[in-house]
């Protein structure tokens, strides 16, 4: 069975903290994507990494960096948290690079940012 | 820029007929498209896909629809149930290497009224 697991559920960090989420799955998938979702703009990818040590910004990378160390973790980092990135934050991760390969989604992180 | 578009944030059907949820896309060079189901605290799952070679993707009580000429697709639920409550994402992708990235619409939110 798929399995996508996010560090936390909920999150509140004050302005200026340094924040990380932390997501792991096991199915020995190559490619890990961070989204955040918010209302009327539906998911947005800010980065994915389709191997380890590797990373490619997504649509929206600002004030976001990711880190691959093994394959089976993808973290994401906001170096000094602000209101807007309040949010909710998902995982994702797929099977292959280059085949049409579903993308498995965790449970989500909701971080709020004070 | 949003590639993909659902333009309608909010759909009530009645339990028993059908649900028909929407999606636009402007980038011609899309060729995959998948449809995701969310539920309220989790994160997205996969529903259904289709490949730009077909117009048609069928299973059970879910069917795709696309058509490539108007840059639209659309997801048909019949009959719906009470469990299909819960906000619908399309998204599109390439499907040449390095592209594994999906772009997702806005959601629609569809209740099924018993």
């Amino acid at each position: 069975d798929v399995k996508v697991t996010q560090s936390s559920r909920y999150l509140v960090k004050r302005t200026g903290e340094k924040v990380f989420l932390e997501c792991v799955q096991d199915m020995d998938h190559e490619n890990m994507f961070w989204y955040r979702q918010d209302p009327g703009l539906g998911l947005r990818l800010i980065y994915f990494s389709y191997d380890v040590k590797m990373k490619e910004k997504g649509d929206i990378p600002e004030g976001y960096s990711v880190s691959r160390e093994k394959k089976e973790r993808f973290s994401l980092i906001l170096e000094s948290a602000s209101t807007n990135q309040t949010s909710m934050y998902l995982c994702a991760s797929s099977l292959d690079r280059g085949r049409q390969e579903t993308q498995y989604f965790g449970p989500g992180t909701r971080l709020l940012v004070l | 820029d949003q590639q993909v578009k659902q333009n309608s944030p909010s759909l009530s059907v009645q339990e028993g007929r059908i649900s028909i949820l929407n999606c636009d896309y402007t980038n011609s060079m899309f060729d995959y498209f998948l449809w995701y189901k969310k539920y309220p605290a989790e994160g997205p799952t996969f529903l259904i896909s289709i490949s730009s070679i077909k117009d048609k993707n069928e299973d059970g009580r879910f069917t795709v629809f696309l058509n490539k000429s108007a840059k639209h697709l659309s997801l048909h639920i019949v009959p719906s149930q009470p469990g299909d409550s819960a906000v619908y994402f399309c998204a599109a992708s390439l499907s040449n290497f390095g592209n594994e990235k999906l772009t997702f619409g806005t959601g629609t939110r569809l209740t099924i009224i018993p």
